[in-house]
């Protein structure tokens, strides 16, 4: 695709209740990368695909969160037992040849989570 | 602690005025510096990088400035347009690992 894409775009669920948000980078792009972006704050780093691996899942803030890469393609991230503070836009990024600092990530439209 | 700190928070001029973020780091050591542009209900889109070495970069009639001494970077919007109301974000790569410091954003609102 001509770019990085995600869904749904927004999605309300109960406290409880878990959810999977879904990530199609860039085509050929062997980096994906998770973020949130809770209102007014910054972007928080949440975990990073080389292929399909995590060399880096330092930003997940519980055992709650999880995420994987099939096909170093799409990644799926999953929140289990949502919280009320779980609500954020889950932006995606992806970029080509690895997590060097000088490559671009380009980023999807976010996915905004709203839990009730 | 590696932080990203931007001011104003948030900006309101008029269209056709120029206008100028600021953007002050603690991140070291150093690698890159960008600016990006996240309208409303999209994600971000890269308008400038800078590496240390670099005082300034221009990108139609943003014009975005670094500081390496003092840890500080400008962005400058030229002959401001209704399309240049977004939220502003400043971003800093340190030179290992592989996260991206975020700042929390200006948001810029261009009004008739």
């Amino acid at each position: 695709g001509a770019g990085v894409s995600q869904s749904p775009s927004n999605k309300v669920t109960e406290k409880g209740k878990d959810v999977e948000l879904r990530c199609d980078p860039i085509s050929g792009h062997t980096a994906l990368y998770w973020y949130r972006q809770r209102l007014g704050q910054g972007l928080e780093f949440l975990i990073y695909f080389q292929g399909n691996s995590a060399p880096d899942k330092s930003g997940l803030p519980s055992d709650r969160f999880s995420a994987e890469r099939t096909g170093e393609s799409v990644s799926t991230l999953t929140i289990q037992r949502t919280q009320q503070e779980d609500s954020a836009v889950y932006l995606c990024a992806s970029s080509s040849e690895g997590a060097r600092p000088s490559n671009e990530q380009f980023f999807g439209p976010g996915t905004r989570l709203t839990v009730l | 602690k590696n932080q990203v700190e931007q001011s104003p928070q948030s900006l309101i001029i008029l269209e056709g005025k120029n206008c100028t973020l600021q953007c002050n780091y603690t991140v070291s050591p150093f690698s890159n510096l960008r600016w990006y542009k996240q309208d409303t209900g999209r994600g971000p889109v890269s308008l400038t990088i800078m590496t240390f070495s670099e005082n300034t970069k221009s990108n139609g009639r943003y014009t975005a400035t670094l500081d390496a001494d003092t840890k500080q970077s400008s962005l400058h919007i030229t002959a401001s347009q209704l399309s240049d109301s977004a939220s502003y974000i400043c971003v800093v790569s340190a030179q290992a690992g592989t996260a991206l410091i975020f700042g929390k954003g200006t948001t810029l609102s261009v009004s008739s």
